[in-house]
């Protein structure tokens, strides 16, 4: 156990509509990063958050945005959900250089 | 584009016997080597990291790195059944804050018993 949570667990979403997904980074970590996993694929990273602010960013469109908060949980908000975006979302939290994931949220956009 | 490629597999190896991973990235800028493994169905775990030229223990698990080829390797010694998954080759490619990870598409590997 890494200490990091995610929910939901599952999550099945129509195209066009929008989801909020939520982690919580293990204690003392302030850094939360969120990572996209299709199917048979590595993970692929979206963003990063530090101290409550964006820290970095990968290859996804706008429609993709996130918050951290004070306690340095976080969020990962996806607008206008499309097909593809049927994946793993995976968050990791991090003190230092290595990265911890928690479970997971699988996202099913129908 | 920062790239990180893994023989693609499947790899199966008896058991008892030594597995062995590669991974190749392109930026030689990168910092820091991870390797995870991964159930089917379950998050990445991390088995090893590893930041410098050489080998690095740990248990059954020997990691080795190549920053002048560019290579990154797991060798997995008298493996068992319970190792049988998917294993991601991931590197940092950002230096100070912004831990990026650039993951490889990941070698699914059987350990036959």
């Amino acid at each position: 156990e890494t200490g990091v949570t995610q929910s939901p667990t599952h999550l099945i979403k129509t195209r066009g509509q929008q989801v909020t997904l939520r982690c919580s980074s293990q204690s003392g970590h302030n850094t939360v990063s969120w990572y996209q996993q299709a199917l048979g694929q590595g993970p692929q990273f979206i963003f990063q958050y530090y101290r409550e602010e964006e820290n970095g960013r990968g290859n996804f469109p706008p429609r993709f945005s996130g918050l951290q908060f004070p306690n340095y949980s976080s969020e990962l908000n996806v607008n206008a959900l499309e097909l593809d975006d049927s994946a793993l979302y995976l968050c990791a939290s991090s003190g230092a250089d290595t990265q911890y994931f928690g479970p997971g949220t699988r996202l099913t956009v129908l | 584009q920062k790239e990180v490629e893994q023989n693609s597999g499947p790899l199966s190896v008896p058991e008892g016997a030594i597995a062995s991973l590669n991974c190749t990235y392109s930026d030689r800028g990168s910092q820091s080597f991870f390797w995870y493994r991964q159930y089917s169905g379950k998050s990445p775990e991390l088995i090893m990291s590893i930041y410098s030229n050489g080998d690095k223990e740990d248990g059954r698990f020997t990691a080795q790195l190549n920053k002048a080829s560019q290579y990154v390797s797991l060798l997995i010694r008298d493996s068992q059944p319970s190792d049988s998954a998917t294993y991601l080759c991931a590197v940092n490619h950002s230096p100070g804050s912004a831990r990026q990870l650039t993951f490889g598409s990941g070698t699914q590997l059987t350990v036959l018993p």
